[in-house]
């Protein structure tokens, strides 16, 4: 199985701040990378898709980029309502697709 | 609305059995391919399971073959998930989850775009 790391596990960040979240595959995926959003209770939610493509209705201030092993999601100003826990997930193999641990975002 | 609505989840003793469903609504359910994801209790996303949009094509995590089975019904715009033989490591809140594919260049990129509020199964003697 493609296993996805990512970093940190946790971080602390002010309203304002510009939030990266980093994410590795153990091979290659292209960009066949995801990110999902997840509230405490609540559904995950898609924010990027092919690593880079903004899902519809997704505040521009997420981005995404990266490909090959190596991605990143960027919240370029925190809001009071991104403070969440993010996931990265593969899609290059559709027989298994594997999730990152998850990064929460915690306020300072 | 495009809506999933998971049921059926409860307490069970380890070995026991539960079939969980989700109703979806607000889209064409016969048209797209469907996903169970699950999480256990303070814990990460673990996907389950995946049905294509026929039923024709199945995909198993490994540590749920051979227990859970996955199947839909269009007509009733329905999806389930048979889990037998359950352990307490499936302790976990279950999404349904659709999957979706966008065209970027000419590649497929597959994602799961609208998931439901989920089902809590809770499997303890």
């Amino acid at each position: 199985d493609i296993q996805m790391t990512q970093s940190p596990s946790s971080l602390s960040a002010s309203v304002g701040d510009r939030v990266t979240i980093t994410c590795r595959a153990s091979q290659s995926i292209s960009s066949y990378l995801n990110w999902y959003q997840q509230k405490p209770g609540k559904a995950p939610k898609l924010l990027i898709y092919a690593a880079s493509s903004l899902q519809s209705g997704v505040p521009s201030r997420f981005s995404g980029s990266g490909s090959g092993t190596d991605f990143t999601l960027t919240i370029s100003s925190l809001q009071p309502e991104d403070f969440a826990t993010y996931y990265c997930q593969q899609s290059y193999s559709t027989l298994r697709p594997t999730f990152g641990g998850g990064t929460k975002v915690e306020i300072k | 609305e495009v809506q999933l609505v998971e049921s059926g989840g409860g307490l069970v003793q380890p070995g026991g059995s539960l079939r969980l469903s989700c109703a979806a609504s607000g889209f064409t359910f016969s048209s797209y391919e469907m996903n169970w994801v699950r999480q256990a209790p303070g814990k990460g996303l673990e996907w389950v399971s995946y049905i294509s949009s026929s039923g024709s094509t199945i995909y198993y995590a490994d540590s749920v073959k051979g227990r859970f089975t996955i199947s839909r019904d269009n007509a009733k715009n329905s999806l389930y998930l048979q889990m037998n033989s359950l352990r307490a490591e499936d302790t976990a809140v279950y999404y349904c989850a659709r999957g979706t594919a966008a065209v970027l260049l000419y590649y497929y990129y597959y994602y799961m775009d609208v998931w439901g509020k989920g089902t809590t199964v809770t499997v303890s003697s």
